[in-house]
């Protein structure tokens, strides 16, 4: 029980252009999705936590319009990076939380 | 605010244990975990431990939280070559209703067979 998928799980994409990135429980509800991004040999950076049905709220740094999250149904939440430059490029992760967090295998974002 | 910390590197021989470490800031965290994370995968979650205990053990894993000394440890004993990767430390943060996660920067995990 308590997986997590991601897909695409890894996309190459042109500078200017946008990507979304899905998140999905497969076997149980998420009231709460996390997004995270992680540089090469660093920690997860906690972007935003995203309830379902409501505004994603932001942490501090991270630019909601550049990031947009979409928390449609308990089982689905999407990060689309809008207009993607090379610096977008990195890891991106999700959880979803039931009672604990449970991570999705992550999406590896490339901006050439 | 928050603040995890956590030695970068260690290197063990397969059959030996493994010892990684894990310091944190917050005194009212309420549950402590390890991940683990193999090269170009997500977050596998091994164990967690919640701040009323001192121990727990897993098969193969043992945790110790020193709440007075805020330090966290993850044992792995008979430690195999999949074991290799990199194991990350985290707390729950405290407040009412918070499942969010601060994380160390990850202690990559070598075995030598």
């Amino acid at each position: 029980g308590a997986v997590v998928s991601q897909h695409p799980s890894w996309v190459i994409c042109k500078s200017g252009t946008s990507v979304k990135i899905e998140c999905r429980s497969l076997d149980f509800q998420a009231t709460t999705m996390f997004w995270y991004r992680q540089f090469p040999k660093q920690s997860l950076m906690l972007m935003a936590t995203s309830n379902e049905g409501s505004k994603a709220t932001y942490e501090q740094g991270v630019e909601k319009d550049k990031f947009l999250i979409n928390h449609a149904s308990l089982t689905l939440s999407t990060l689309t990076v809008t207009s993607a430059h090379p610096e977008d490029s990195s890891f991106y992760i999700c959880s979803a939380r039931n009672n604990e967090q449970f991570f999705g295998p992550g999406t590896r974002l490339t901006v050439l | 605010g928050e603040d995890v910390e956590q030695s970068l590197f260690l290197s063990v021989r397969e059959g030996d244990s493994s010892v990684i470490n894990c310091t944190y800031t917050d005194s009212s965290s309420t549950y402590l975990y390890w991940y683990k994370q193999e090269p170009g995968a997500g977050l596998q979650l091994l164990t967690y431990i919640f701040s009323n205990m001192d121990m727990k053990q897993d098969q193969r894993l043992t945790v110790l939280l020193n709440k007075k000394d805020k330090h966290l440890s993850l044992r792995i004993a008979d430690t195999q070559t999949g074991d290799s990767a990199i194991y990350f430390c985290a707390e729950r943060n405290s407040g009412a209703g918070s499942y969010q996660l601060t994380f160390g920067k990850g202690t990559k995990l070598s075995v030598i067979p």
